[in-house]
């Protein structure tokens, strides 16, 4: 079974305008660790953002933003009036307390933003 | 800042070969990964090293090996490279307390 999930595969947005980015995780332990991470067409995965189980505030970095909520199992990501910049294919991924090093990624949405 | 390279932006080789991916960090991590990326799949471990001369097997480490032979290099083999390993191969390090993993700009690798 998938532990991570990015149901969006592709999305495309203008310009300013605001975009969620979906991550829904699967996982039986109590004690784990969220990621996000951008991949520009350079290739190199930059690291965005980790929140442990037990921190349930949502984040605010600049223009990005994170939702976790352990009720529904989700991670979801949005980028605030965005830009051609944004334009990346990003990753959730999902580290366990009992393989701390092990990540199970999502397949990765990719953002395409238009001028 | 954390660096890890890669030999090789691009390679393109012939099935059958023998085919080396080297990477290289800065950071004096204990561990680095090895992962695969396909379109549809995301990323996927192939093997981790958590120490010199120390291996796991990751999810998919069939046709492939590792050597880490000293901390800062982590050496990926395909012993006898196949199409189906054409892929981009991307090496990861971070320190053993801190499961940050810093990641390197990836090899795009294509077996003809």
């Amino acid at each position: 079974a998938q532990k991570v999930t990015q149901a969006q595969t592709e999305i495309s947005v203008v310009e300013k305008e605001d975009v969620t980015l979906d991550c829904v995780y699967e996982t039986r332990d109590t004690t784990y660790y969220l990621f996000w991470y951008k991949q520009p067409p350079s290739g190199e995965l930059v690291f965005l953002i980790r929140r442990n189980s037990f921190d349930e505030q949502n984040e605010i970095s600049g223009r990005y933003s994170w939702n976790f909520q352990k009720s529904t199992s989700s991670f979801n990501f949005t980028i605030t009036a965005s830009q051609v910049v944004d334009s990346a294919v990003y990753f959730c991924a999902l580290s366990e307390a009992t393989n701390f090093n092990k990540f199970y990624f999502g397949s990765g949405t990719k953002l395409n933003v238009k001028p | 800042d954390v660096k890890v390279t890669q030999s090789s932006r691009y390679l393109v080789k012939r099935t059958g070969e023998k085919v080396f991916l080297e990477c290289v960090q800065d950071m004096d991590h204990e561990n680095m990964f090895w992962y695969r990326q396909d379109p549809g799949l995301g990323l996927r471990l192939i093997y981790f090293s958590y120490d010199v001369k120390m291996k796991e097997k990751g999810d998919i480490p069939e046709g492939y090996s590792v050597s880490r032979e000293k901390k800062e290099r982590f050496s990926l083999i395909l012993e006898s490279a196949s199409t189906n390993q054409t892929s981009m191969y991307l090496c990861a390090s971070s320190l053993p307390e801190d499961n940050e993993q810093f990641f390197g700009p990836g090899t795009r690798l294509t077996v003809l």
